[in-house]
């Protein structure tokens, strides 16, 4: 079956750097996709990965290994707006994403 | 420039009630998307369209009809609502197809089945 993994909640200070880690097994593979997601509100997307190494993006950064079906995205200099739910997102052989359950941070001061 | 407009925002229903959420996107998008997000659980896909005319049905379609009559809007039918399908709604679109995985997300529609 196509799984996403992702650890339900993670907390971290302001300041600091934290890693969101997650690993997938789908059927094919066609990018790795992160969503930050504050709450009520809707999901936006941050980045995308489809070959291997790390995508930096200012303080946000997204890599991916698809030998080992893992893929982090690191979150550098924290901000208290950082506080949200960070989705992974995996793309099957069909186009279709397969979600994982989302990594809710909390920043601490 | 709205981007993905979704209407209602909240909605209560009693079991066996009929209704429609309606999303509308400006930004000349092909892909439009029904997802379902709950507790504890990833987004759902419960019907998707890759078109003007077209639907196809997602990973969790059962008691959910849909239509694209306009490219610009994506209905969501509940014909008969159960408490199952308490959840909130998010209407999504996309670009096709080199970025179909990157999705604009609408409000989201918060639905309860009582």
């Amino acid at each position: 079956g196509q799984n996403i993994d992702q650890p339900t909640e993670m907390t971290a200070t302001e300041g600091a750097i934290v890693q969101i880690n997650c690993t997938y097994q789908t059927s094919g593979f066609n990018g790795l996709f992160w969503y930050q997601q504050h709450a009520g509100e809707a999901p936006t997307f941050l980045s995308y990965n489809v070959l291997d190494g790390l995508e930096e993006k200012g303080r946000f950064s997204s890599f991916l290994s698809r030998s080992k079906g893992y893929s982090y995205l690191l979150l550098k200099e924290l901000q208290m707006k950082d506080s949200a739910s960070y989705l992974c997102a995996a793309m099957d052989s069909n186009y279709q994403l397969i979600w994982g359950a989302g990594t809710k941070l909390i920043i601490k001061p | 420039n709205a981007g993905v407009t979704q209407t209602p925002k909240f909605r209560v229903l009693k079991t066996g009630q009929s209704m429609t959420l309606l999303c509308a996107q400006d930004m000349n998008h092909e892909y439009m998307y029904w997802y379902r997000q709950d507790p504890g659980m990833g987004l759902r896909l419960i019907h998707y369209s890759v078109g003007e005319g077209t639907t196809a049905k997602g990973e969790v379609p059962d008691g959910y009809n849909v239509s694209r009559l306009k490219k610009q809007n994506f209905l969501l039918g509940l014909e008969s609502a159960a408490p199952s399908q308490t959840s909130v709604y998010f209407c999504a679109s996309s670009y096709s197809p080199e970025r179909v995985g990157e999705l604009f997300f609408g409000e989201g529609s918060r639905l309860t089945v009582l």
